[in-house]
């Protein structure tokens, strides 16, 4: 049981450059999520996925495109990598998003990737 | 609007002694409160959370926070400090109506000295 997995764990890229940071989930969970942390800022959200089919903006979507490709995997995309996209990106997943429970809300996160973008 | 503040950059306590993190939140209706720990190089790990019912809430290593509705609070605490607590601390609420999304505050930094 590997929880949230990610790939890669670090890229350099130029500037205009693009990429795809991969994300897999397998203990079931309905919900995935991207955030990027920068120092003194927390996690912004980037784009969820609150359950398969379906994706929404979070506080920061500029710059990215997501793809939620089946219920384990959800992947964030940078079409053309700013400088102002270097960052610590992170994957997590929880069980259900919203109303629905009253609980199982947690989010399980990946290890992260840390990108440069020179 | 959803928020949460986390008043303290850093926090430094002796081993042994008693630590409180702080944190402080703004949400409509009822809130879902979590705490996160983040060690060095890794992601986010999910401490504990306030759903409904008793106010203290333990979780895990020790840990436990204090609900308290009248003064928007969710402070984090262990009665006795490890150094292996020495970490990124982060809180986090979610409303439980609207948009359901999870907002988290800046972190705040914890050393334990030995």
């Amino acid at each position: 049981n590997a929880g949230v997995t990610q790939t890669p764990k670090f890229q350099v890229l130029k500037t205009g450059q693009s990429m795809t940071l991969q994300c897999a989930q397998d203990m079931n969970h309905n919900s995935m999520y991207w955030y990027r942390q920068d120092p003194g800022m927390g996690l912004r959200l980037i784009y969820y996925s609150a359950s398969e089919g379906t994706t929404d903006k979070g506080e920061v979507p500029n710059g990215y495109n997501v793809s939620r490709l089946n219920k384990r995997e959800f992947s964030l995309r940078l079409e053309s990598a700013a400088p102002s996209q270097t960052s610590v990106y992170f994957c997590a997943s929880s069980k259900f998003w919203g109303s629905l429970t009253s609980g199982d809300n947690e989010q399980f996160f990946g290890p992260g990737t840390r990108l440069t973008v020179l | 609007a959803q928020s949460v503040a986390q008043p303290e950059d850093q926090v430094n306590v002796a081993e042994g002694n008693p630590l409180t993190v702080k944190c402080t939140y703004s949400v409509s209706g009822n809130p879902y409160l979590f705490w996160y720990v983040q060690y060095p190089n890794r992601g986010l790990q999910f401490l504990l959370k306030y759903i409904t019912g008793d106010n203290l809430v333990k979780g895990s290593y020790g840990f436990e926070a204090e609900f308290n509705k009248s003064q928007t609070s969710f402070h984090l605490k262990k009665p006795s400090a490890l150094v292996s607590d020495s970490a990124l601390y982060f809180c986090a609420v979610r409303a439980n109506t609207g948009g359901f999304k999870t907002i988290f505050g800046a972190g705040t930094r914890l050393f334990v000295k030995a």
